[in-house]
């Protein structure tokens, strides 16, 4: 199975700073149609997860800003430019190329 | 507004069988290929089933093949996962989403309990 390994799996950060979650794969995203189906989701307490990037780069609908995703191959992440408050709760990284589907351990973002 | 509901989950005995189902609406469910996705208490998250719109093909995560069974009516606009030989591991709660490569949407989740 292919490993999705997030860093850190901790994130304090202070309001209104940015933040960086990094997403590594154990083998690379790019599926045979040319496209590397890599997603993000942020998941509130209590709440199911919503997905807020997929393939890489792409923002679903509602989704601020401030949230942006990069990265190529088996190297991806996920960054906040100005922290706010509602973006605390747990950020998971998921490919969708290689079955079964996977995803990272989560990484738990709380303010400082 | 897509719209996705969860039924089914509750208390079960290890061995036991359970079937979920996950009602659709504000989309045309039969264009879209469907998941089942896992959670269980105070863990991440884990993907286990996945079905092609036209239910032609699906796909498990190792740890539930030859156990559960997705399927899906698309004229009732109804996923299911039939769970039988049921573990303690498999509790957790079950979500169902849009899509397999890029869960879009997702339901509120039922939750499954495995114990005696």
């Amino acid at each position: 199975d292919v490993v999705m390994a997030q860093s850190p799996l901790s994130l304090p950060v202070t309001l209104g700073q940015p933040a960086s979650i990094s997403c590594r794969s154990s083998q690379s995203l790019v599926y045979s149609d040319g496209n590397t189906y890599l997603n993000w989701f942020h998941q509130r307490p209590g709440q199911s997860p919503r997905r807020l990037i997929y393939m890489v780069s792409n923002r679903d609908s509602g989704v601020p800003d401030r949230f942006s995703g990069s990265g190529s191959g088996t190297d991806f992440t996920l960054k906040i430019s100005r922290v706010e408050a509602e973006d605390v709760g747990v950020y998971y990284c998921m490919q969708g190329t290689h079955w079964p589907l996977t995803f990272g351990q989560g990484t738990k973002v709380e303010i400082k | 507004e897509v719209q996705l509901l969860e039924s089914g989950g509750g208390l079960v005995q290890p061995g036991g069988s359970l079937t979920l189902s996950c009602a659709g609406a504000g989309f045309t469910f039969s264009s879209y290929d469907m998941s089942w996705v896992r959670q269980a208490p105070g863990k991440g998250l884990e993907w286990v089933s996945g079905i092609r719109a036209g239910a032609t093909t699906t796909y498990y995560t190792d740890s539930v093949k030859g156990r559960f069974t997705i399927s899906r009516d698309n004229s009732k606009n109804t996923l299911y996962l039939q769970m039988n030989s049921l573990r303690v591991d498999d509790t957790a709660i079950y979500y169902c989403a849009k899509a397999i490569r890029t869960p879009a949407n997702w339901g509120p989740g039922t939750l499954v309990t495995v114990s005696s």
